[in-house]
């Protein structure tokens, strides 16, 4: 059964301050690891990774994949407060490429 | 582009009722979409993949009869939820994958909360 598994679970934080997700992941036939944040309602997309050792980046947010030792993480640098969301991890995997969600990491950032 | 749609966005209904969930690829086609469940405080869980034209593939533990799901068209699927109870109760979320477009891209609609009272 594949399996993602995200830490921490939460996070409190001061604005300015840089947080680092992480996500873990066994699955079988491994596509692609994506990662997504949610507000109140569906998620929006962050960023796709499939190759490892490459950095992605879109402003003050990063993420870099390890296929080696099977995990990703998301950076964050100089938060606000609108970043405060639920950050989900998902896998894609198998011929039908369906997505597999970690539990998500509450992500609160104070004024 | 890539936008989907679901509707209604939000829907109160009384147990054993059914109730219909659309969800609608606007600017492209999908020959699949995916439904999500995703209860309070909880990561989204994979229910169905639809594919136009033939019946869904649903994951373990959730039941084909009362989760009934149809992929009519390239723009269209829907999920009926049948004789609903309370803990039916929950937010739906469709995704959708483009006809030839990048197969590890799948696009979200903004989701159905469901309430069974």
């Amino acid at each position: 059964e594949d399996k993602v598994v995200q830490s921490p679970l939460s996070l409190v934080v001061h604005e300015g301050d840089t947080v680092t997700l992480n996500c873990s992941y066994e699955v079988t036939n491994f596509r692609s690891l994506l990662w997504y944040k949610q507000e109140k309602k569906a998620p929006t997309f962050l960023f796709m990774l499939t190759s490892s050792g490459i950095e992605k980046k879109s402003g003050r947010l990063s993420s870099i994949l390890d296929k080696k030792e099977l995990f990703s993480i998301l950076n964050i640098t100089a938060t606000q407060t609108g970043d405060s969301a639920v950050y989900l991890c998902a896998v894609q995997s198998g011929s039908a490429r369906q997505l597999t969600f970690g539990s998500g990491t509450q992500l609160t950032v104070l004024p | 582009g890539a936008v989907v749609s679901q509707h209604p966005s939000w829907v109160i209904c009384k147990s054993g009722t059914s109730v219909k969930i659309e969800c609608r690829s606007l600017d492209f086609q999908a020959t699949t979409m995916f439904w999500y469940r995703q209860f309070p405080k909880q990561s989204l869980m994979l229910m169905a993949t639809s594919n136009e034209g033939s019946k869904a593939t649903y994951e373990q533990g959730v039941e084909k009869d009362k989760f009934l799901i149809n992929h009519a068209s390239l723009t269209l699927s829907t999920l009926t939820v049948t004789s609903a109870h309370p803990e039916d109760s929950s937010f739906y979320i469709c995704s959708a994958r483009e006809v030839g477009g990048d197969p590890y891209e799948q696009y979200f609609g903004p989701g159905t909360r469901l309430t069974v009272t």
